[in-house]
């Protein structure tokens, strides 16, 4: 398995609080993302990271942000929580090969985030 | 823009074989992936189609046709832990290796 970890793996906030959560992973590789999934909505994509301090919006972005200072770590960090973010939060990992190739993505466990 | 469909819920027998189909529109793209999630776990990867046809992984295929914009997953000699949410997924053509997931087929193997 692929070295993926994210802290915390539970978290429960409440509305208007900031919360940060972290991925780390032992792999090196060059991309990492985070997804919420939400029942009947799948993964959906929220920040990727193409290198270190090199990031870019997907496609739910409003009301998150990120940071990658080092390879190893992506932080994603919701400024002023609302009860509309409570979700499962998944950081993958994936390392570019040739155009057209598998560039599998590999998941990190999870944070299930509850904002009251 | 991209858009995949897949059946919400789909149901089995343990031995029988079981096919999940994804539909998708888009613009482009590099190929389509299939990934496995057990309830309270991570997506793992299956498979994975860049050409038209069939590719085959032991008990799982996966099928991709671009001109009928259309794949499938097919699961044979299914067991109980085959249960799980099944997604389809496609990778752009730009260069930021995002993708774009299905909402997801849940699949129950009944005894």
């Amino acid at each position: 398995d692929a070295g993926i970890t994210q802290s915390p793996r539970h978290k429960v906030t409440e509305t208007g609080t900031p919360v940060t959560l972290r991925c780390h992973q032992t792999e090196n590789h060059r991309y990492m993302y985070w997804y919420r999934q939400d029942p009947g909505h799948g993964l959906r994509l929220i920040h990727y990271s193409y290198g270190v301090k090199d990031t870019d919006k997907g496609e739910v972005s409003d009301g998150y942000s990120v940071s990658r200072s080092k390879t190893e770590d992506f932080l994603l960090t919701l400024e002023s929580a609302t009860s509309s973010q409570t979700s499962v939060y998944f950081c993958a990992i994936s390392e570019p090969g040739l155009a057209g190739g598998t560039d599998t993505q590999y998941f990190g466990p999870g944070t299930r985030l509850t904002v009251l | 823009g991209q858009s995949l469909e897949q059946p919400s819920e789909v149901t089995a027998v343990e031995g029988a074989i079981v096919q999940i189909n994804c539909t998708y529109q888009t613009s482009g793209f590099y190929g389509l992936s299939w990934y496995q999630q057990h309830d309270g776990g991570a997506p793992t990867f299956l498979s994975y189609n860049a050409l038209d046809g069939l590719e085959e992984t032991g008990r799982f295929s996966s099928f991709l046709s671009r001109s009928d914009s259309y794949g499938y997953l097919l699961l044979q000699e299914l067991q109980m832990k085959d249960s799980a949410s099944y997604f389809c997924a496609v990778k752009g053509l730009d260069s930021s290796y995002k993708l774009i997931f299905g909402s997801g087929t849940r699949l129950l193997v009944r005894p």
